[in-house]
């Protein structure tokens, strides 16, 4: 069985810009969430999306954003990226919403901004 | 507010030794508590979690931790390293709701 895909692998974008990262969860999962991993750290909870709704919002400003779609595969945007913006940004998927459900995480897209 | 802190960034064992890797948590409610591996390059891959029930959790690999809420410690152990075990170890804390915390993980390098 497939595990969680991401796309693109790798992103590399100027300062101002506008990206768009995709996640396809597990099939059968409803539970979509995105992580921040900046180099040397742990990741950090940007969104949780369940059954289309959003069910949890970490400590990010409004450039981030993020949407689930009918087939429960989700999108990130960031707008005006910054520089500090630079990370690995990791999908997670599970079969329910709950914090005891184990997360599968996809491969992570890694976006560079110049 | 939920918090984990992995005590040591780096740690460096022989082939063949014990591995400790630490893991103190901060929560108000009861914890869902989880240790995650990274490979290079690579997303999370889930090594053993505990929700509730027995506090001595088995997890893949040969892994092992114990959740002490008296110590609010998840220590993560292996009796045997293998250079296979070369890796980024994440700690992390979830409650009821959604949010799950990570610590800054640990690096294991382990020696021939």
């Amino acid at each position: 069985d497939a595990g969680v895909t991401q796309s693109p692998t790798h992103l590399i974008k100027t300062r101002g810009q506008h990206v768009t990262l995709r996640c396809s969860p597990i099939s059968g999962h409803k539970s979509v969430s995105w992580y921040q991993q900046v180099l040397g750290q742990g990741p950090q909870f940007i969104f949780q999306y369940y059954e289309k709704e959003e069910r949890g919002r970490g400590n990010f400003p409004d450039r981030f954003s993020a949407r689930q779609f009918p087939n429960y595969s989700s999108e990130l945007n960031v707008n005006a990226l910054l520089l500090g913006d630079s990370a690995l940004y990791l999908c997670a998927s599970s079969g329910q919403a709950g914090g005891y459900n184990e997360q599968f995480f996809g491969p992570g897209t890694r976006l560079t901004v110049l | 507010a939920q918090s984990v802190t992995q005590l040591g960034s780096h740690v460096s064992v022989s082939e063949g030794a014990l591995v400790l890797l630490r893991c103190n948590y901060s929560s108000s409610v009861p914890p869902y508590l989880f240790w995650y591996v990274q490979y290079p390059n690579q997303g999370l891959q889930l090594l053993l979690k505990y929700t509730t029930g027995a506090t001595l959790v088995k997890g893949i690999n040969g892994f092992e931790a114990e959740f002490k809420k008296s110590e609010t410690s998840f220590h993560l152990t292996k009796p045997s390293a293998h250079m296979s075990d070369a890796a980024e170890y994440f700690c992390a804390v979830s409650d009821s709701v959604n949010d799950m915390r990570f610590g800054a993980g640990t690096r294991l390098t382990v020696k021939p």
